[in-house]
């Protein structure tokens, strides 16, 4: 089974400075999609960046990029320049390349990140 | 275009009351998703569909039931509540036309509680 682990269930980070939160996932699958998504305080989700497993390049978001690691099995966040506005928990989020009707989602349990001024 | 919208936004049941959660896209998604979401727990989908008329168990569907008569809407009882389902709920779509890296998007969620 696949599995998601957000070892950092807090972390904190000064304005304007550099973070990254870490997602590790467990498969046997070699395609398929990985997902950060922010849920701020008014708990809306909102998806921050998405990663095909197949594709090499990073995928950047403005200030939000990845540092994929396939053989490692990592997907960690990196936020630069960080804003009070990105105040939230962050979920990383897995889904098997499949076709077919299984397009469930496999959540992380979360990291709070608080932005201090 | 709204996006995804859930009625109600806050309720109160007692134990043993029923109710039913609405959630409404106007996006043209074929898939729909329910989640709970509780405190350390992360997110956990309670069931999902794929199509009108459609619908799957996901992790957690014990307690809850769903229904999905028209593409736009996605329904989920709760028959006889409990304690246990004090939770947000949130709802989700996705149009899912490609090979699976579809956005999901989300409703505002319902904060329900049982006393």
């Amino acid at each position: 089974a696949q599995t998601v682990t957000q070892s950092q269930p807090e972390m904190s980070v000064q304005e304007a400075e550099t973070v990254t939160l870490s997602c590790t996932y467990d498969t046997s699958e070699s395609n398929y999609y990985l997902f950060w998504y922010k849920q701020p305080p008014s708990r809306q989700m909102i998806l921050v960046i998405r990663q095909e497993a197949y594709k090499q390049q990073n995928a950047t978001e403005n200030r939000f990029s990845v540092n994929f690691q396939k053989a490692a099995k990592s997907f960690s966040l990196k936020i630069s320049d960080s804003q009070l506005g990105d105040t939230a928990m962050y979920f990383c989020a897995f889904m098997k390349h499949e076709s077919g009707n299984n397009r469930k989602l496999i959540w992380g349990l979360g990291t709070s990140l608080a932005v201090n001024p | 275009n709204a996006g995804v919208t859930q009625t109600p936004k806050f309720r109160v049941l007692k134990t043993g009351q029923s109710m039913t959660l609405l959630c409404a896209q106007d996006m043209n998604h074929e898939y729909m998703y329910w989640y709970r979401q509780d405190p350390g727990m992360g997110l956990r989908l309670i069931h999902y569909s794929v199509g009108e008329g459609t619908t799957a168990k996901g992790e957690v569907p014990d307690g809850y039931n769903v229904s999905r008569l028209k593409k736009q809407n996605f329904l989920l009882g709760l028959e006889s509540a409990a304690p246990s389902q004090t939770s947000v709920y949130f709802c989700a779509s996705s149009y899912s036309l490609g090979q699976g890296d579809d956005e999901q998007y989300f409703g505002p969620g319902t904060r329900l509680t049982v006393t």
